[in-house]
């Protein structure tokens, strides 16, 4: 069964720096798409970044980028020069053929000033 | 850039009555997600559509139905309302069914069952 395993609950990163996110699946179909989402307290799921099981090339989106290593089953977002408004819960997700999204646990960041 | 607009933003409802959430995708996406966030919990996939069909059906009580309609937009309907039902409903779209594809969610419908 597929599943996406996020390990960090919570994590506290000084303003500025890279912050990291981790998150593994489990899947035994060769195709299938990989996101992140980033949810403020507001509420609302905002879409940072994907990437497809068969893309070369690492995602990046301005200052996401998603380092992915398919042997390792890995999908971790990388934040780079984190910012306040960085502050919030992250969901990693994962897509496969039978077509709906499922989540992992998440992970709530800080940003300390 | 157009979005996945939800209406209505909050909604609060008493035990037993029924409640309506729509979904309006992005223009060109004919794929609808439906998913329910308990306080603290991650999304949960209640149902999909894709070209006005349903696709894929998760934990989706009885209670509630939902159909796409021939403009593509969305609707959930949850009748007989539950305590349990409050929680955060998220609709989401993307242009097809392809695992190549992003997935953009809506703002959210905050219900809250009294």
């Amino acid at each position: 069964a597929q599943k996406i395993t996020q390990t960090q609950p919570g994590m506290f990163v000084q303003e500025k720096e890279a912050v990291t996110l981790d998150c593994t699946y489990d899947t035994s179909d060769p195709s299938y798409g990989l996101f992140w989402y980033k949810q403020p307290s507001s509420g609302e799921m905002i879409f940072l970044i994907y990437q497809g099981s068969y893309d070369q090339q690492n995602a990046t989106e301005g200052r996401y980028s998603l380092n992915f290593q398919k042997a390792r089953k890995s999908a971790n977002l990388v934040i780079s020069a984190s910012q306040l408004g960085d502050s919030a819960m992250y969901f990693c997700a994962m897509r496969q053929r039978d077509d709906k999204i499922i989540f992992g646990k998440g992970t709530r960041l800080h940003i300390l000033p | 850039a157009a979005g996945v607009i939800q209406s209505p933003r909050h909604l609060i409802k008493e035990k037993r009555e029924t409640a309506t959430l729509k979904c309006y995708p992005i223009p060109r996406h004919d794929t609808v997600y439906w998913y329910q966030q308990g306080p603290g919990q991650d999304p949960q996939f209640l149902i999909s559509f894709y070209e006005k069909m349903q696709s894929d059906k998760g934990s989706i009580p009885d209670r509630f139905s939902a159909q796409q309609f021939s403009d593509y937009h969305s609707e959930l309907n949850m009748s007989s309302l539950e305590l349990g039902d409050s929680a955060l409903y998220f609709c989401a779209s993307s242009p097809g069914q392809g695992i190549n594809t992003e997935a953009f969610f809506g703002q959210g419908t905050r219900l809250t069952v009294v």
